[in-house]
């Protein structure tokens, strides 16, 4: 079975410009979430989706981030102008949608590094 | 005060060593507690996975909660190389988007 995957690995992009990262989850995970590592910081939740509604946005820092995912499937996380401090290291996870009794067991991409210069 | 508190390390310690590392939190709705181990660049992967107060074994490793102190533990025995990596505890409640700490870096030496 294939993991989360996450596209790209690494972002390199100047302030101000436009940059989306895309996530895909594990076939069959109704529940999408992403998060964000800034460096010397601890992983931080951004938002929750339940299949294509947003859940929980609670996390999300500001109006420059827009999530989407569509059908329910795939996300993208669009930032836009980005900013210095979007710098960081962005997770997508997945679970599916009662855990098999497991609340919450949430499976993790590699990330996408973005690096905003 | 941070909701989750995990000393970041590096913590050294050689092959065939017990490594004992710690969480502390503070928000006594958590009630799901896990341990996820992280290579460089790579995702966080789920270790082990605990509800209630008490011990769980899984092969090498133990998790130990204890929720009137509000500290959890991963004890590794017989530590191997391989186990080089950053270890993250993370706990949720009853909403499910999960807290983590910094996580601590392992590092096992042959």
């Amino acid at each position: 079975e294939a993991g989360v995957t996450q596209f790209p690995s690494h972002s390199v992009i100047e302030k101000g410009q436009t940059v989306t990262l895309r996530c895909d989850p594990i076939s069959g995970h109704d529940n999408l979430y992403w998060y964000r590592r800034v460096m010397g910081k601890e992983i931080k939740f951004l938002l929750h989706f339940v299949k294509e509604s947003k859940q929980d946005e609670s996390g999300m820092p500001n109006n420059r981030f827009l999530a989407e995912r569509t059908g329910g499937t795939y996300s993208t996380l669009k930032v836009q102008p980005a900013e210095l401090e979007d710098s960081g290291v962005y997770f997508c996870a997945s679970s599916p949608l009662g855990g098999q009794g497991l609340k919450d067991t949430q499976y993790f991409g590699p990330g996408t590094r973005l690096t905003v210069l | 005060q941070k909701e989750v508190e995990q000393d970041p390390g590096p913590l050294s310690v050689p092959e065939g060593a017990i490594v004992s590392l710690n969480c502390t939190y503070s928000n006594s709705a958590f009630q799901y507690f896990m341990w996820y181990r992280q290579y460089s660049r790579k995702g966080p992967e789920l270790l082990m996975y605990t509800y209630s107060s008490g011990n769980k074994e899984d092969g090498r490793f133990t998790a130990q909660v204890d929720k009137s102190s509000k500290y959890i533990s991963l004890f590794i025995r017989d530590s191997q190389p391989s186990d080089s990596a950053t270890y993250l505890c993370a706990m949720t409640g009853t909403w499910g988007t999960l807290t983590f700490g910094k996580g601590t870096m392992l590092l096992v030496s042959p």
